[in-house]
C-alpha cells in the first residue's frame, strides 16, 4: 500500500517563483491536511480539507493556497515563494472524526533562496 | 483553544534504561491525544492514541502512555530503551477539528 504520496521530495526555488506540491492518498480517507515542520516548532497546520469540496485555513495559511482536486488528491500552492517558507511540508489524511489518527507522507523538503 | 507542551527538546538515555517523554496539554473540551514518532527523513508514524476508552494506552514497539486528567498529562514511557528507539517524538491533541502538535522531543539512546 502506498498510503500518502507526496511529490516532489526535494525542491529549490528562487524568491518570487511559484510551485505546487502534490499529495495523493489511496486509503479512501475523507480528510486531508497540509503541515509545515520547522525546528523546535513541531508541525503547524497550513490548510485542511475535512471532506471533498471543502477547505479551511489552519494556523499558518498566509502565502499558501490549496485545492482539493478530488477525494484522493490535495495540492498546496505557493504563489510567490519567500525565504520564510523554507521548510519541510507534510501531507496527511484521515477518516472523518477528531478521534481518528492521521497518516503522513514522507514530506517535501523545500528551500527558497 | 488547545495546546501541547513537551518538556525537554532533547532526552538522552542509556540502552536498557527507562524512557520517559513528557507531554502536557490544555483543552477546553475532553481531548483525543496521540503520540507520533518520526525517524530521519520520514513522515510521522502513529505510536498510540487515547480516545477515552482506557487511561493506560499501549502502543507499538513497547511504548505506553497514561492519560491523567487531573494533571493534564499524557506522558510516554518504555521500560527498556533500544538503540532503534532513537527518533523524534511528538505529542498531539485534537479537541475539535484540528490536530495541534507539541514542539517534539528528540530521544537519543547511548550504547
Amino acid at each position: 500500500n502506498a498510503g500518502v504520496t507526496q511529490t516532489p521530495k526535494f525542491q529549490v526555488l528562487k524568491t518570487g517563483q511559484s510551485m505546487t506540491l502534490q499529495c495523493a492518498q489511496d486509503m479512501n480517507h475523507n480528510s486531508m491536511y497540509w503541515y509545515r515542520q520547522d525546528p523546535g516548532m513541531g508541525l503547524r497546520l497550513i490548510y485542511y480539507s475535512a471532506s471533498e469540496g471543502t477547505t479551511d485555513k489552519g494556523e499558518v495559511p498566509n502565502g499558501y493556497n490549496v485545492s482539493r482536486l478530488n477525494k484522493r488528491e490535495f495540492s498546496l500552492r505557493l504563489e510567490s515563494a519567500a525565504p520564510s517558507q523554507t521548510s519541510v511540508y507534510f501531507c496527511a489524511s484521515s477518516p472523518l472524526g477528531s478521534n481518528q489518527p492521521q497518516h503522513f507522507g514522507d514530506g517535501t523538503r523545500l528551500s527558497i533562496l | 483553544a488547545q495546546s501541547v507542551t513537551q518538556l525537554g527538546s532533547h532526552v538522552s538515555v542509556s540502552e536498557g534504561a527507562l524512557v520517559l517523554l513528557r507531554c502536557n496539554y490544555s483543552s477546553s473540551v475532553p481531548p483525543y491525544l496521540f503520540w507520533y514518532v518520526q525517524y530521519p527523513n520520514q513522515g510521522l508514524q502513529l505510536l498510540l492514541k487515547y480516545t477515552s476508552a482506557a487511561t493506560l494506552v499501549k502502543g507499538i514497539n513497547g511504548f505506553e502512555a497514561e492519560f491523567k486528567k487531573s494533571e493534564t498529562s499524557f506522558h510516554l514511557t518504555k521500560p527498556s530503551a533500544h538503540m532503534s528507539d532513537a527518533a523524534e517524538y511528538f505529542c498531539a491533541v485534537n479537541a475539535g477539528n484540528m490536530l495541534t502538535f507539541g514542539g517534539g522531543t528528540r530521544l537519543m539512546v547511548k550504547p
